[in-house]
């Protein structure tokens, strides 16, 4: 199973939106609503952000948003802040097994 | 709140066996699927598999021959097991919570390194 294929850095200034994507196969993001996206700080433990590809838990933050078109699955970050900087890893169900995207490291300019 | 810590050696030699331990508290064992994922050194993150209660489990594939996991439902532990490591197997690994409906990491410990060397 290949790993997702998300850009290996995206960057924003203050207040602005970026978007990060994650594109798969119709084996994976295409074929299930069983993404999730996580949110990782340098030498901590990923916290899960978007689940189910829309959803938030309990306690995130409504400027994180996720979204899903045919392969690629899209996570937001609207009124960016400097707090937001860190890598994003999404993850999409497959069937048999679960793959992860390669991260994406945030910078806030 | 589910908290999960976990415990075990974080050196170890290669062709020896990898084993680490993970600590289930403030939620029932029953209720997830009990992950171990790891993240070598400047990587992203992998799954190695999981486990349910009833103790049936999931592998990755590319791991599958040297991968044990297994559930002590009666401590609220489960454990993972990696056999003949190399230095490949080098990386902080965690254990996670996974949600049975929605397949999402919904709990993580906060890591453990392992460093595979002589």
């Amino acid at each position: 199973q290949s790993a997702l294929t998300q850009p290996a850095s995206v960057s924003g200034s203050p207040g602005q939106s970026i978007t990060i994507s994650c594109t798969g196969t119709s084996s994976d993001v295409g074929s299930y609503n069983l993404v999730s996206w996580y949110q990782q700080y340098a030498g901590k433990a990923p916290k899960l952000m978007i689940y189910e590809v829309t959803k938030r838990p309990s306690g995130v933050s409504d400027r994180f948003s996720g979204s899903k078109s045919g392969n690629t699955a899209s996570l937001t970050i609207s009124g960016l802040q400097a707090e937001d900087e860190a890598d994003y890893y999404c993850c999409s169900y497959a069937g048999s097994s679960t793959v992860f995207g390669g991260g994406t490291k945030l910078t806030v300019l | 709140q589910v908290q999960l810590q976990e415990s075990g050696p974080g050196l170890v030699k290669p062709s020896e066996t990898l084993s680490l331990t993970c600590t289930v508290s403030g939620g029932s064992i029953f209720t997830y699927y009990w992950s171990w994922i790891r993240q070598s050194p400047g990587k992203g993150l992998e799954l190695i598999g999981y486990i349910y209660n009833s103790g049936s489990t999931n592998y990755n594939p590319s791991l599958k021959s040297r991968v044990t996991i297994s559930v002590d439902t009666s401590k609220n532990q489960f454990s993972l097991r990696l056999s003949s490591v190399t230095a490949a197997d080098t990386a902080v690994y965690y254990c996670a919570g996974r949600s049975i409906v929605a397949a999402s990491f919904d709990y993580w410990g906060q890591g453990t390194l392992v460093t595979v060397s002589s």
